[in-house]
């Protein structure tokens, strides 16, 4: 079975000061990561992935996220907030050996003050 | 390039009616999915299909049948509504190659109400 932990509900940070949105994972086998964002009355857009190589992937609109084997943790970041980045972000997993659906997590509600 | 299309956009049902969700992408992937979006509980899967024939049950299929008509289209029927299937409905696609390989793409959604 494979299951995404995003323990919290929302973050909430100053325009221009760095972000974090947490992510942990469990998978059988190696696994593909992936960052999703969803605006409102929106479908959701993809944003980064980690499938193999490098442990910073970096990703759209400045944002990137650091694979934690040891920690199974896959935290989205971005340096510098902007307004605009206020939604609402899904982290998923999938295994590398496993079937092709993806497993969602419950979402952080992200929003950025001016 | 529409990308992944949704039809409806919104609608209403009273416990007991049916309805079809349709989806349909011109992106040429092997894969499609449905999911349901209920708050707090991130996206689960109801079903996918891999490629065209064939189709799988996901998290929660309860409720739910689906047809993969061709490539492009995949549809989603309730066939009695009940209050418990009041949802934001998303249907996505996968290729199963190239640099996209793995990223889904979504819908804009369907927001359904049962009464």
């Amino acid at each position: 079975a494979q299951s995404v932990a995003q323990p919290e509900d929302q973050v909430n940070v100053a325009e221009g000061n760095p972000l974090t949105v947490k992510c942990t994972y469990s998978v059988s086998g190696n696994p593909y990561l992936f960052w999703y964002v969803q605006y409102p009355n929106r479908g959701l857009q993809f944003l980064l992935k980690y499938i193999t190589g490098d442990n910073l992937v970096k990703g759209s609109y400045g944002f990137e996220a650091e694979f934690n084997k040891s920690q199974t943790s896959f935290h989205l970041k971005k340096p510098s907030a902007l307004v605009s980045d206020s939604a609402l972000y899904f982290c998923a997993v999938k295994s590398s050996t496993g079937r092709r659906a993806l497993t969602f997590g419950s979402g952080t509600r992200l929003q950025v003050q001016p | 390039n529409a990308g992944v299309t949704q039809t409806p956009k919104f609608q209403v049902l009273k416990t007991g009616q049916s309805m079809t969700l349709q989806c349909a992408q011109d992106m040429n992937h092997n894969s499609m999915y449905w999911y349901r979006q209920d708050p707090g509980m991130g996206l689960r899967l109801i079903y996918y299909s891999a490629s065209e024939g064939t189709t799988d049950k996901g998290e929660v299929p309860n409720g739910y049948n689906v047809s993969r008509l061709n490539k492009r289209e995949f549809s989603l029927r309730l066939e009695s509504a009940a209050p418990s299937q009041t949802s934001v409905y998303f249907c996505a696609s996968s290729p199963t190659g190239g640099s996209s390989y793995n990223e889904q793409f979504f819908g804009p959604g369907t927001r359904l109400t049962v009464l």
